[in-house]
């Protein structure tokens, strides 16, 4: 079945630093991929995806790209802001199974 | 805001209680979708409806049942409630309901089993 693997964290980052996250996948059949976003007390939010492979996604100042070579799909942002404190699940669904398989998450938090 | 709505936010209620968790998805969403999120599981899915027919179906337990009505509000019934069932319930909707579609979820209904 389909799987993610996510960087474990939580992540403590000073202001304006670089942040990555790494984040694998395995899945039967070819997958769509996904950063979803949960600041703390609210739900989820699309972060940024990517349908097919060698897709870049942005959004925010943060980037993926879909390597279906090594079956990533890492996080990443050249500097980080507190606001971006807040919970970062990888996830992704196929054509087979539509739900969407997340990650364990992964906490970051950005200190001024 | 997702335009996803889900009632009630918080739900404090007994073992062996019945409890209903209500989603209104976005409008023009006909696939509704609902996952659990809990500090030992993660975010897990449950079940998926599309145009009121049931579509998919997760790790959900059989004390737990769901529905999608005509105007495409979803239901997540929950039985014999257990300590263990205290979690963050999602409710997330998309159009056609396929694999690359952007899911647009709630603010979760977070639910307290005593």
């Amino acid at each position: 079945g389909n799987s993610v693997t996510q960087m474990e964290g939580p992540v403590t980052l000073s202001e304006e630093a670089f942040l990555t996250i790494n984040c694998t996948y395995t899945a039967t059949g070819y997958p769509s991929l996904f950063w979803y976003v949960q600041y703390p007390g609210e739900g989820l939010q699309l972060l940024l995806k990517a349908t097919k492979a060698d897709d870049k996604g942005s959004n925010k100042g943060f980037e993926a790209t879909y390597r279906k070579e090594t079956t990533s799909f890492h996080l990443e942002k050249g500097s980080v802001q507190v606001s971006d404190s807040a919970v970062y699940f990888c996830a992704l669904s196929d054509r087979n199974d539509y739900k969407l398989s997340f990650g364990a998450g992964t906490t970051v938090t950005v200190r001024a | 805001d997702s335009g996803v709505t889900q009632t009630p936010k918080h739900l404090i209620t007994a073992t062996g209680q019945r409890v209903t968790l209500r989603c209104s998805p976005r409008s023009g969403d006909l696939s509704v979708y609902w996952y659990q999120q809990s500090l030992d599981q993660g975010l897990q899915f449950l079940i998926q409806y599309y145009n009121g027919e049931e579509r998919a179906k997760g790790n959900i337990l059989e004390r737990f049942s769901a529905q999608q009505f005509p105007d495409l509000h979803s239901e997540l019934n929950l039985s014999s409630l257990e300590l263990g069932d205290s979690a963050l319930y999602f409710c997330a909707s998309s159009a056609d309901g396929t694999a690359q579609e952007t899911q647009y979820f709630g603010p979760g209904t977070r639910l307290l089993v005593l």
